[in-house]
């Protein structure tokens, strides 16, 4: 148990279909992070928020869309998505956001699209 | 272009005896490495870190060797056990910069046999 909670674990859509990803932390970190990991590839950083605050974007597709509420919940609203988004979607925190921070993951959503 | 790699997919080492992940980097500016484990259906955890002004960093029978000169890091796993059998990934970034630069490697799969 690392302290991060994601659901659902498992997610099937429709590329009509919109659907929510949502994770908690209770570590009362103040840095939250969404994750992609597709096959063979390394994990690719999708979004940061900090202290609710989102201060990265890294160029990811507007059928993504991040919300913040608290420090504690993160979610990941999903709409239009296509076949390639199908992935493991993982939810991270961290005290901060500095370069030596360590990242509590979650177990992550694996997200197939039909 | 990867600027972290990890060139062997998989690795399978008998249980007692040492493992060794290996994991390269590209970019020069990184000055903090950290490992990672991920057992399937979980997400990532923390193992270990080293930053740059070191080149060994020991924890129990996990052992991570940094190599500024050739951009080399390893992992050293003594003696290796079945409960080790998961996914370890290589990461780095800059302790001057942010979480979010958090670049990471595709992941070596160790299978400890009996």
């Amino acid at each position: 148990e690392t302290g991060v909670t994601q659901t659902p674990r498992h997610l099937v859509m429709g590329m009509t279909n919109k659907k929510s990803l949502k994770c908690e932390q209770h570590l009362g970190h103040n840095a939250m992070y969404w994750y992609k990991q597709s096959a063979k590839k390394p994990l690719e950083l999708m979004f940061v928020y900090s202290l609710e605050e989102r201060v990265e974007n890294n160029s990811v597709p507007s059928r993504f869309s991040p919300e913040c509420p608290n420090s504690s919940h993160l979610f990941l609203h999903l709409h239009t998505l296509q076949p390639e988004d199908s992935a493991l979607y993982l939810c991270a925190s961290s005290q901060g956001t500095g370069g030596n921070e360590k990242l509590f993951f979650g177990s992550g959503t694996q997200l197939s699209v039909l | 272009d990867q600027q972290v790699k990890q060139n062997s997919p998989s690795l399978s080492v008998q249980e007692g005896r040492i493992s060794i992940l290996n994991c390269d980097y590209t970019n020069s500016m990184f000055d903090y490495f950290l490992w990672y484990k991920k057992y399937p259906a979980e997400g990532p955890t923390f193992l270990i870190s080293i930053s740059s002004i070191k080149d060994k960093n020991e924890d129990g029978r996990f052992t991570v060797f940094l190599n500024k000169s050739a951009k080399h890091l390893s992992l050293h796993i003594v003696p290796s056990q079945p409960g080790d059998s998961a996914v370890y990934f290589c990461a780095a970034s800059r302790i001057t910069g942010t979480a979010s630069k958090l670049t990471f490697g595709t992941g070596t799969r160790l299978q400890v046999t009996l």
